[in-house]
């Protein structure tokens, strides 16, 4: 199975930050990678597919970029409706796997 | 507008069954497959299968082979996921979500239910 190590695990913040967070795959995916955000006792929300997509209605302020086997989400500048939960999941293989997540909290 | 929502909360007893309703709206049922996603209490997110709305095929995370079930009923635009031998650490919020295919030749799950907690207890 493909693993997928997200870090930092917890990341805090404040309004306006760049915010940077990493998936790093055990194996090469190509681009099959999608970016999630889940607040709390909702469902996740899609934010970017093939690693650097950005899906329709996303605020551009998010991006998605690739290095061989890291992956990576920036938050350009950080707003209040941001801090969530994130995560990434592969899609180069069965089983389809997610990463452990990444918390994002007002510092 | 997409939508895809799903059957309410349930409690079962271990070795019990559970059946999960997704009824969607707002697109082309049969164009898409319905994948199940479930996440346990404070926990991160555990793919379980897939099916295709148009045929019916199926993929199943192994772990979960021979207790899941994943059906579609085109009639009414619902999806079902049965699990069985229900397990205390079966305890999680269920998600269905949306299979989308892009032209671009790259998935992702684009559109998903509120979600379903399914407790197991004694």
């Amino acid at each position: 199975d493909i693993q997928l190590t997200q870090s930092p695990s917890f990341l805090s913040a404040s309004v306006g930050d760049r915010v940077t967070i990493t998936c790093r795959a055990t194996q090469g995916i190509s681009s099959y990678l999608a970016w999630y955000q889940q607040k709390p006792g909702k469902a996740p929300k899609l934010l970017i597919y093939a690693a650097s997509t950005l899906q329709s209605g996303v605020p551009s302020r998010f991006s998605g970029s690739k290095s061989g086997t890291d992956f990576t989400l920036t938050v350009s500048s950080l707003q209040p409706e941001d801090f969530a939960t994130y995560f990434c999941q592969q899609f180069n293989s069965y089983p389809l796997t997610f990463g452990g997540g990444t918390k994002v909290e007002i510092k | 507008q997409v939508q895809l929502v799903q059957s309410g909360a349930e409690v079962k007893k271990p070795g019990a069954s559970v059946k999960v309703s997704c009824k969607a709206s707002g697109y082309t049922f049969t164009k898409y497959s319905i994948t199940w996603v479930r996440q346990a209490p404070g926990q991160g997110l555990e793919w379980m299968g897939w099916i295709s709305a148009e045929n019916g095929n199926t993929n199943y995370a192994q772990k979960l082979q021979g207790r899941v079930t994943m059906t579609t009923d085109t009639s009414t635009r619902t999806a079902y996921m049965e699990l069985r031998s229900l397990r205390s650490d079966d305890t999680a919020v269920y998600y269905c979500a949306r299979w989308e295919a892009f032209w671009s030749g790259y998935y992702a799950f684009d559109y998903w239910g509120q979600g379903t907690l399914v407790t197991v207890s004694s």
